[in-house]
């Protein structure tokens, strides 16, 4: 079984804006992190927060995360057509520092 | 490094024939991950190694899945028979875990189609 849940699905926007995805796990967590994944490519990690952080930064990229709500968000600002691609979470559940658990995923599509 | 390297990039078999696919790690890593991706079921964990010893293998999805990590630096997925239901792509990737950094490299991926 999926530990994450992304939200939305699917994210249609136009270059310039932001862009905000979320998502949701069911333990707890040693860290929760943030993948992108190119059509036709594998995944390449982009950005780990730990369990007791509630912000990160990154470039263009911001996550946020609540382990009260055992949620998280990534937010990339100023959006690029070359930003298209799906986004996943991933979490390490607590007491587990190996095993990488990945959500659905987001698409998302950036128009120029 | 080269990163991880999977091989064969694409795999066509008949259903019934033996699928074998194959993992390099990094150099250095002491995990290896096994995933399957699939429009339907999205990105799953299939089986993890820790320094070549499998911890969890609780996504295998039944008896004609098998995994081996003779040594830190090859692992291999098969499928024995092979059926339709099993294509997907076929992700390997490795990691150097602890408290502090746990993230994944992935390989390419292998495209297996069942037919």
């Amino acid at each position: 079984s999926q530990q994450g849940e992304e939200d939305p699905q699917a994210l249609s926007i136009q270059e310039g804006e932001n862009a905000t995805m979320n998502c949701s796990y069911k333990t707890s967590i040693n860290n929760l992190q943030w993948y992108r994944q190119n059509s036709g490519r594998g995944l390449v990690h982009l950005i780990l927060i730990r369990s007791n952080e509630r912000e990160k930064h990154s470039g263009r990229l911001r996550v946020t995360l609540d382990t009260s709500k055992k949620s998280s968000s990534l937010l990339i600002t100023a959006s690029r057509a070359a930003d298209t691609a799906s986004y996943f979470c991933a979490t390490t559940p607590s007491g587990n520092t190996g095993k990488l658990i990945f959500g659905q995923g987001t698409t998302l599509q950036v128009k120029p | 490094d080269a990163g991880v390297i999977q091989s064969p990039r694409h795999e066509v078999t008949e259903m019934g024939q033996e699928v074998t696919l194959r993992c390099k790690p990094i150099s250095g890593h002491n995990s290896l991950f096994w995933y399957r991706q699939t429009m339907m079921r999205g990105l799953e964990l299939l089986i993890y190694f820790n320094n070549n010893v499998p911890i969890d293998d609780s996504g295998m999805p039944e008896d004609r899945f098998s995994a081996k990590m003779p040594n830190a630096s090859f692992s291999t997925l098969k499928i024995q028979p092979s059926e339709p239901r099993d294509s997907a792509v076929y992700f390997c990737a490795s990691s150097l875990p602890g408290r502090l950094n746990t993230e994944a490299f992935f390989g390419q991926g292998t495209r297996l189609t069942v037919v």
